[in-house]
């Protein structure tokens, strides 16, 4: 069965550092993974998609993500974060079945921004 | 253009109640899902409805219903509402619905719902 994992519950970052965020999934054939934010008490906001090609995704609010096949994870990245980068993340794979689509989302990362 | 909206933003309801949520997509947009989420989890998908007709449905029991309209605007119904059924309930429309998922899906700000 489909299944995303986000290993840590909360990390917390100091404004201006870098991040990462874990994703693994599981999946029997080429997945199609997802990042979306929500802020409290908001939807969820798409982040970036990969559906193919290059491993290296971009996304907006300068986030990217890095499939890696042998690895089975879709790690989330940001460079430097702000304190507007506080929020719940959900990386998310898409499972076809029959004549229907969803996405499984994992349990989420709270980020917290450090001053 | 609008979003995805959804109403209303906030619902009390007592146990053995029944609710109907609703949900507009965005403008052209022929697919919508319903997902809950519990607070403290990822949500978790509970129906895809494509043009009028269900095309997929979660691990969730027959009090919970939906349809789609013409105009593809959704309903969700919850019938003999349980304290479990509190969770934000999110929609999200897509343009098409393939397969494999590969039609991205914007969600709207969702529907707090509390059950007493």
């Amino acid at each position: 069965a489909q299944s995303v994992t986000q290993p840590d519950i909360h990390i917390t970052v100091s404004e201006g550092a870098s991040l990462e965020l874990r994703c693994n999934y599981s999946y029997g054939a080429t997945p199609y993974l997802f990042w979306y934010v929500q802020s409290p008490g908001q939807g969820l906001q798409l982040l970036l998609k990969y559906f193919s090609g290059d491993t290296l995704v971009q996304g907006i609010k300068g986030f990217e993500a890095e499939f890696k096949r042998s690895q089975s994870s879709f790690n989330l990245r940001k460079p430097s974060v702000h304190w507007s980068d506080a929020a719940e993340y959900f990386c998310a794979v898409a499972a076809g079945y029959s004549s229907a689509s969803k996405i499984i989302f994992g349990s989420g990362t709270r980020l917290s921004i450090r001053p | 253009d609008a979003g995805v909206t959804q109403s209303p933003t906030h619902l009390i309801k007592t146990r053995g109640q029944h609710v109907t949520l609703r949900c507009s997509p965005i403008s052209g947009h022929k697919s919508v899902s319903w997902y809950q989420q519990v607070l403290g989890q990822g949500p978790q998908f509970i129906f895809q409805y494509y043009e009028k007709e269900e095309r997929g449905r979660g691990n969730f029991p027959d009090r919970f219903s939906a349809r789609q309209f013409p105009n593809y605007s959704s309903e969700l119904n919850v019938n003999a509402l349980l304290l479990g059924d509190s969770a934000l309930y999110l929609c999200a429309s897509s343009a098409t619905q393939t397969r494999w998922g590969t039609d991205t899906q914007y969600f709207g700000p969702g529907t707090r719902l509390t059950v007493l």
